[in-house]
């Protein structure tokens, strides 16, 4: 298996809703990222996780809660989200934090707040 | 400051024609670089990284320290070329982040 798994891919909610995005991967990568990436613009950081512990917080709104069961699983918590949260949400994985091997990436969650 | 600039968002190139994405990046140690690449309605993927010096679907990039730059270059395009490209640079450091360039857009001309 060598890819990324995103669950949904498509996601309405309104402002006072709770959801969560959910990515999967089984190639024994360690480190684990969740991008945001508004329409032809380059994907931005939100959060690293590296051997499960959370490494990078790039100061995202708590309304957005990241969590990682374990090795293979990164979820992200969504709650009280804005208009402005509307955005495609990429998960990725990488062999270790040192990354050079480059990232793998999920096909992403589109997510729309009404 | 760590930054990856690519000076072009759009590039039209025709069929057969050579192709060269510029990359120029700035960084106080030694960064590790990538391109990825993103087709339409397809997830974006890691297309080549400077370490391996691999040529991937005939696209390659060299790795100019001197004048800080990792421009991809492919000597005749192809209609299935067209995609959006992204620059990007890390770092091998726990704390270093992969920084995105803003991206150039690949429309290739029949």
């Amino acid at each position: 298996d060598t890819e990324v798994t995103q669950t949904p891919k498509h996601l309405v909610m309104g402002m006072t809703n709770k959801k969560s995005l959910k990515c999967e991967q089984h190639m024994g990568h360690r480190a684990m990222y969740w991008y945001k990436q508004k329409a032809k613009k380059p994907p931005e950081l939100m959060f690293v996780y590296s051997y499960e512990k959370l490494s990078i917080n790039e100061s995202v709104p708590s309304r957005f809660s990241p969590e990682c069961p374990n090795s293979s699983l990164l979820n992200l918590h969504l709650h009280a989200l804005q208009p402005e949260d509307s955005a495609l949400y990429l998960c990725a994985s990488s062999q270790d934090y040192t990354q050079l091997y480059g990232y793998t990436f999920g096909s992403g969650t589109r997510l729309t707040v009404v | 400051a760590q930054r990856v600039t690519q000076p072009e968002k759009l590039l039209s190139v025709f069929k057969g024609a050579p192709v060269e994405l510029k990359c120029n990046y700035s960084y106080s140690g030694s960064p590790e670089l990538f391109w990825y690449v993103q087709y339409s309605r397809q997830r974006l993927q890691l297309l080549l990284r400077h370490i391996s010096r691999e040529s991937i679907k005939g696209f390659t990039a060299d790795l100019n320290k001197g004048e800080t730059s990792f421009h991809l270059k492919k000597p005749f395009a192809q209609e299935e070329d067209s995609a959006m490209y992204y620059c990007a640079l890390s770092g091998a450091n726990r704390d270093d982040k992969i920084i995105f360039g803003k991206g150039t857009r690949l429309h290739i001309l029949p």
